[in-house]
């Protein structure tokens, strides 16, 4: 168990559909990154925040958004969904601005429909 | 850009035979290094980590991996093999200044054959 927790574990919803993935960060970490798993793209950066503050963002399409709240859980948010956002997401959460090691979180398996 | 290319993406050993699984990377410095491995239905466990002194890293589970920066490769080892370590394994690298994402290898599959 690395401290890192993620709801929910499994998410089914329709084409055209809003979802939102939640992390909660290990104990002290302020650092949270998502990342994304599928497997015609392996596991990609999506973006990180730290503190509240986005610090830096990578592959995240602009339906995809985040944030960091004052108690440093994060939440993904993914509009307007296509069949191809079908994935893994995973949250990893750091101590500081790096470089630290990241600890992940178990995922949430999205299928889109 | 950074990349990393694991050049194996499936592996089968037998149970109690060594391993070594390959990671190659492309930086223009030396990055921070780590494996990950991943059991099925499972999060990404951190197995070792490189940042700096010592070019052979010992991690959990009986892996080591060492840094060789003339090749830019950070090969993960282990002596022998338990059907436990049946998994995904992921080499990844870190930027040492700006964003601290992690690129990712495409994975090699570890088999266990008893």
């Amino acid at each position: 168990d690395s401290g890192v927790t993620q709801t929910p574990k499994h998410l089914i919803t329709a084409t055209g559909q809003r979802v939102t993935l939640r992390c909660s960060p290990r104990s002290g970490d302020l650092s949270v990154y998502w990342y994304q798993q599928s497997l015609d793209q392996g596991l990609q950066f999506l973006i990180q925040y730290y503190n509240g503050e986005e610090r830096a963002k990578g592959n995240i399409l602009e339906r995809f958004s985040a944030q960091q709240f004052p108690d440093l859980h994060s939440e993904l948010n993914l509009s307007s969904l296509e069949l191809g956002d079908s994935a893994l997401y995973f949250c990893a959460s750091s101590v500081g601005r790096g470089p630290y090691e990241q600890y992940f979180g178990p995922g949430t398996r999205l299928t889109v429909t | 850009a950074q990349s990393v290319t694991q050049p194996d993406i499936h592996i089968t050993v037998s149970e109690g035979a060594s391993l070594e699984l390959r990671c190659n990377y492309s930086y223009g410095a030396t990055p921070y290094l780590f494996w990950y491995v991943q059991s099925p239905g499972q999060g990404l466990q951190l197995l070792l980590k490189y940042f700096s002194g010592d070019t052979l890293v010992q991690g959990i589970k009986g892996f080591e991996a060492e840094f060789k920066r003339s090749q830019s490769s950070f090969n993960l080892r282990k002596p022998s093999v338990h059907w436990s370590d049946a998994a995904e394994y992921f080499c990844a690298v870190g930027d040492r200044q700006g964003a601290q994402k992690l690129v990712f290898g495409q994975g090699t599959r570890l088999t266990i054959n008893p």
